[in-house]
């Protein structure tokens, strides 16, 4: 089983919907989660952190975790073109340690 | 806005050359990292640093890899031997805690990376 487990697409949406990224993750006791967006050739670039069950809303991005189900999903609101990336799930398993365990990605492709 | 800088963008070496990678941390930021990820595959966490001391090392990291902070303000990965399977962007980023707490202080910011090349 992988540890951090995503789709790899294509997720492909029309602009101005609603894109939905999912995660899972196979180790219960991870603590820290993290989405990332990458552009091709390019470096991640950190989207969102989440740390307890729940929502966490910053723009038109919203986070989800429900550690009950080890899962953790992104939602883009109002997806844009320019929103067209791949987006990486990492997951920090232990306190005091910095290490980010990474999905394999998701390539979300926004049709104007 | 602070970031993560890294030189070279792209190195190009031969076959058992070493090679150093650098990388210039956000300056407040107490914990540095190295990741790789090979084209096409997922990013892979290699080793993270802190008060001049390996914290965690992946088994990637063998004996051919090292990190040192130089300086204040410089940190570097050392491939001594490099093989053709190390051809990779190597990515550096680095946080201001690595745990324990939540928050931002937690979040890792990464550099634009170096596509290393072994020929």
């Amino acid at each position: 089983q992988k540890e951090v487990e995503q789709n790899s697409g294509p997720l492909s949406v029309p602009e101005g919907a609603i894109a939905s990224l999912n995660c899972t993750y196979s180790d219960r006791v991870s603590q820290s989660f993290f989405w990332y967006r990458q552009y091709s050739g390019k470096s991640p670039e950190l989207i969102m952190s989440i740390y307890s069950n729940g929502d966490k809303e910053d723009g038109r991005f919203t986070a989800q975790l429900n550690k009950a189900s080890q899962y953790v999903s992104l939602l883009i609101r109002d997806s844009q073109p320019s929103d067209s990336a791949t987006y990486l799930c990492a997951v920090r398993r232990k306190a005091n340690t910095g290490k980010l365990i990474f999905g394999q990605g998701t390539t979300l492709q926004v049709k104007p | 806005e602070p970031e993560v800088t890294q030189t070279p963008s792209h190195q190009v070496t031969q076959m058992g050359q070493e090679v150093i990678l650098r990388c210039v941390p956000i300056s407040n930021h107490l914990y540095f990292y190295w990741y790789r990820q090979i084209l096409g595959q997922k990013v892979e966490f290699l080793v993270s640093f802190y008060n001049n001391e390996i914290s965690e090392k992946s088994e990637i990291f063998d004996d051919q890899f090292s990190v040192e902070r130089p300086d204040g303000s410089n940190f570097t990965l050392k491939i001594r031997s490099t093989k053709l399977e190390d051809s990779a962007m190597y990515f550096c980023a680095s946080s201001f805690t690595a745990g324990g707490s939540s928050g931002a202080y937690n979040e890792q910011f990464f550099g634009p990376g170096t596509r290393l090349t072994v020929l």
